[in-house]
């Protein structure tokens, strides 16, 4: 089945303790990225990545870093989380790029304490 | 400027009636846009794409695009309780995707 997965679905974490978001998807697209949703302000793009190596950044990518390795993996990773990251996140992927129709992971919820 | 402006809602729709969703733009070089519906907790998922001026017809959904107006909308016909989510009004820039807010439809059984 075409996916995009992330992991994990839901964390609680507190303010400083670095974690990562994992994302993946097995269609073999080019282009992934990063957004964040929050309510009143709808999706805000983070970082996106063009191809293996190569990324940039997108709307709010302050506090965020990401690394692209591997053309399937798109990880997220919040090296000190703040209580301002509390969001919910989707990881997406294009095989025409940023343009065009973006397949979404299922979300994931995190809260910042 | 990037504005997708989108009235939040929520706008409620007996069960058969058609829902009437409407987005405009400010951003006269926007070359196409997208209609994408999101449950609440779930991930965005496509419904229908345009592009050019006119109507574009996908079963219940009819999309319409107004370049002149910078005015998108989308029409639910015979409008069911599984419609109720928020539907997100997507402007392709050219070099990137635009999102507005979104408008929460419920439809009353």
């Amino acid at each position: 089945e075409a996916q995009v997965t992330q992991n994990p679905r839901y964390l609680i974490t507190v303010t400083g303790k670095k974690l990562t978001v994992t994302c993946s998807q097995n269609m073999n697209h080019e282009y992934m990225s990063w957004y964040r949703q929050d309510p009143g302000l709808g999706l805000r793009q983070i970082y996106y990545s063009m191809n293996v190596e190569v990324t940039d950044k997108g709307d709010v990518p302050e506090g965020y870093k990401v690394s692209r390795k591997e053309k399937r993996n798109f990880p997220l990773i919040l090296e000190s989380p703040s209580p301002n990251q509390t969001s919910l996140y989707f990881c997406a992927s294009s095989s025409r790029g940023a343009t065009y129709e973006q397949y979404f992971g299922p979300g994931t919820r995190l809260t910042v304490t | 400027q990037k504005e997708v402006e989108q009235n939040s809602g929520p706008l409620s729709v007996p069960e058969g009636a058609i829902a009437s969703l409407n987005c405009t733009y400010s951003d006269r070089g926007s070359q196409s846009f997208f209609w994408y519906r999101q449950y609440s907790g779930k991930s965005p998922e496509l419904i229908m794409f345009i592009y050019s001026n006119g109507d574009k017809e996908d079963g219940r959904f009819t999309a319409q695009l107004n370049k002149a107006s910078q005015y998108v909308s989308l029409l639910i016909r015979d409008s069911q309780p599984s419609d109720s989510a928020t539907y997100l009004c997507v402007r392709n820039s050219g070099y990137a995707l635009n999102f507005g807010k979104g408008t929460s439809l419920l439809v009353t059984p």
